[in-house]
């Protein structure tokens, strides 16, 4: 079936290390977007890219780093600048609203917990 | 700058009536869509419903629907006969497509507890 993969679940970070979360779909989407999400609060555009090798970003991409070299893939490095990191994060993928299809829903993976050691 | 704003942090219905969760929005642009995603306690967001800026007629989807209210900026989701299941975080997303990018932004969510 088709669908966004996100890997691992569950993540631990050590101080001034850096980590990558992944995220990988097979609906043929265009368009990929990484959201962060506290307790409680609603989700955070991070980094958001519309087609491969370009990216922009979001309200809170201090500390976060992304690369989009396929269509298929598009992993987030958290790094030791970002200091809150404990968060629940959300990769997300949908057809590219320029293709006049406005109305398509975001799809969504599953989710990485991201806590401090 | 664009906005979500949904005002109540959390709701409580009784199972079988019906629910209004709250969605206002804030954006200068004359196209855009306007969605609803749910997310149980497992973390998921399931999409529910979708509403476009040019759409005459409120989206339903089943059980669920949207009044729509483009004069005022407002996309509130109705439950009609709220199950148990229904019990979740509730969030109103905006789309906003230029031609330079595509972006989404979220609300604040709203706490739905259906009680038995």
């Amino acid at each position: 079936d088709g669908g966004i993969t996100q890997s691992p679940k569950y993540l631990f970070r050590k101080e001034g290390q850096n980590v990558t979360l992944s995220c990988e779909q097979n609906l043929n989407h265009d368009a990929m977007y990484w959201y962060r999400q506290d307790p409680g609060q609603g989700l955070r555009l991070i980094y958001y890219s519309q087609i491969v090798n370009d990216f922009q970003k979001g309200d809170i991409a201090e500390g976060y780093s992304v690369s989009r070299e396929k269509k298929e893939s598009f992993p987030l490095t958290v790094t030791s600048a970002q200091k809150n990191p404990t968060a629940f994060y959300l990769c997300a993928s949908s057809t590219s609203p320029s293709r006049g299809r406005l109305g398509q829903p975001q799809h969504f993976g599953d989710g990485t917990r991201l806590s401090i050691l | 700058a664009q906005k979500i704003t949904q005002t109540q942090p959390g709701m409580f219905v009784q199972e079988k009536e019906a629910v209004t969760l709250d969605c206002t929005y804030d954006t200068s642009d004359q196209s855009y869509g306007l969605f609803w995603y749910k997310q149980p306690s497992s973390g998921e967001m399931i999409f529910l419903i979708y509403q476009g800026s040019y759409d005459e007629q409120n989206a339903t989807e089943g059980r669920y629907s949207l009044n729509f209210q483009k004069a005022r900026k407002s996309a509130n989701l109705v439950i009609s006969a709220s199950q148990l299941g229904d019990s979740a975080m509730y969030f109103c997303a905006m789309r906003d497509v230029k031609t330079s990018y595509d972006k989404v932004i979220f609300g604040p969510g709203t706490s739905l507890s259906v009680i038995p």
